[in-house]
């Protein structure tokens, strides 16, 4: 199996453009989780889901933030409008059973 | 909720040395599971070793080890015969075991890293 795939790897926006984050995740995991990875907060979860479910979203910072999951093997996190403060590295993981497989990560920054 | 702490938020060891990494963490749960992830410059998240809370006996993966402290909530990591290859930052993470229908989640909660260095 290639692992959790993300795309794109790199993302440089300006502020108010609208951004869309996208995870592949491996064949036959049931859950699909976001991170956040920053200096100041490290890292931190924004939503999972299960069998494509959202699960929890509490960790979604503001209604700027949206994610969705239309398949097993697909999901998104969008953001719009973007804002500098949003430059981070994003992470998507999967699991099914006890440990979560992580993507490489996407680093976006917006200007 | 559930928090990590890392008290060291940098390590270094020489090459071939012992190190051994602190995590301590709160819980009111008594199941659950514990992670140390590594990530390289890379960035890429890798999963180094995990332990149940029901294990009594530590876990071992080749060279790594951890000293898992039930009552004293502390997880610990330790890295025999350090390689470069082990220059990393290093995570120690929660999640807790129960299902989610009893009120449990599968969302992991890590602590702020530490920043190994190992000297040739």
């Amino acid at each position: 199996d290639a692992g959790v795939i993300q795309s794109p790897r790199h993302e440089v926006t300006e502020m108010g453009q609208e951004v869309t984050l996208r995870c592949k995740p491996i064949s036959g995991h049931d859950y699909l989780f976001w991170y956040r990875q920053t200096m100041m907060r490290g890292l931190e979860l924004l939503i999972y889901f299960n069998n494509n479910v959202p699960i929890d979203d509490s960790g979604m910072p503001e209604d700027r933030f949206s994610a969705k999951m239309p398949n097993a093997s697909f999901s998104t996190l969008k953001i719009q409008p973007s804002e500098p403060r949003d430059s981070a590295v994003y992470f998507c993981a999967s699991s099914f059973f006890k440990e979560q497989f992580f993507g490489p990560g996407t680093r976006l920054t917006v200007l | 909720a559930q928090t990590v702490t890392q008290s060291q938020p940098e390590m270094s060891v020489q090459e071939a040395e012992t190190v051994t990494l602190s995590c301590t963490y709160d819980t009111s749960e008594s199941d659950y599971y514990l992670f140390w992830y590594k990530q390289p410059p890379s960035r890429q998240m890798i999963l180094v070793i995990r332990q149940e809370a029901y294990k009594q006996q530590n876990a071992t993966e080749n060279r790594f080890s951890v000293n898992f402290q039930k009552a004293a909530k502390s997880f610990s990591l330790k890295i025999s015969d350090s390689q470069l290859g082990d220059a990393a930052m290093y995570f120690c993470a929660y999640r807790s075991a129960p299902l989610i229908t009893q009120g449990g989640s599968e969302k992991l909660v890590f602590g702020k890293g530490t920043k190994l260095t190992v000297n040739p």
